[in-house]
């Protein structure tokens, strides 16, 4: 069965770092691509960025591009997102997903449980 | 970067009614469109690729169409567990439409 398992909730203060994992099973993972996805409280979904576990290419959506690093270690078939400097406005529910289609970009066919980052001071 | 833009915002419906979600795409993306449901404290779930092609397990009263920049989720007969939040992607690049809230009338 395949799985996406993310790290757990985080609650952190503003200007300190953080790196969430996304750590996939059941399937060879590194012909796949990972993305991550932003949803704030309340709001929509938000493609932040996405990175092939095979060779590390990594996309991002220019809204993020600059705010957060996406980083992978296909020997574990693990996504990262990480932050060198919270802000509050980072405080959101952050999900990582697969695209389905082997080494192309490709719907979502499976998702994260998401992980809870606050960021309050 | 291609903008995908959902309407209505809000969509009120009678249980046993059919329910049309538009989703457009501000250029061409092919039928490269998904469309995915979520409910409340729940990770959002695949239901059509390919802009019409049911994903695995998903109900035959579910149906996409479209292509270009035009698309429409359609939900034939609305179930209780259908009132959710409804979004499209264009999966060429990653962005999602801003979503369509199903709610009971």
């Amino acid at each position: 069965e395949v799985q996406l398992v993310q790290s757990g909730a985080e609650v952190k203060k503003p200007g300190e770092s953080l790196k969430i994992s996304c750590k996939g099973s059941g399937h060879n993972f590194t012909s796949y691509w990972i993305g991550w996805v932003r949803q704030m409280a309340g709001k929509g979904l938000e493609w932040m960025g996405i990175i092939y576990l095979g060779d590390s290419d990594t996309r991002y959506s220019p809204s993020f591009q600059g705010q957060v690093t996406i980083s992978a270690d296909k020997s574990i078939s693990t996504a990262y997102l990480q932050w060198s400097s919270l802000k509050a406005s980072d405080t959101a529910m952050y999900y990582c997903a697969r695209s389905g289609y082997s080494y192309g970009l490709g719907p979502a066919d499976y998702w994260g449980q998401g992980t809870l980052v606050t960021v309050s001071s | 970067e291609i903008v995908m833009t959902q309407s209505p915002v809000t969509l009120s419906v009678s249980p046993g009614e059919r329910a049309t979600l538009s989703c457009r795409a501000s250029q061409s993306v092919s039928s490269n469109l998904a469309w995915y449901q979520q409910k409340p404290g729940q990770a959002p779930r695949l239901l059509i690729y390919g802009a019409s092609t049911r994903a695995t397990g998903i109900p035959a009263r579910f149906s996409g169409s479209g292509s270009g920049t035009e698309f429409t989720l359609t939900i034939s007969s609305l179930q209780s567990e259908d009132f959710a939040v409804y979004y499209c992607q264009q999966y060429n690049n990653w962005p999602f439409g801003g979503g369509t809230k199903v709610e009971i009338k």
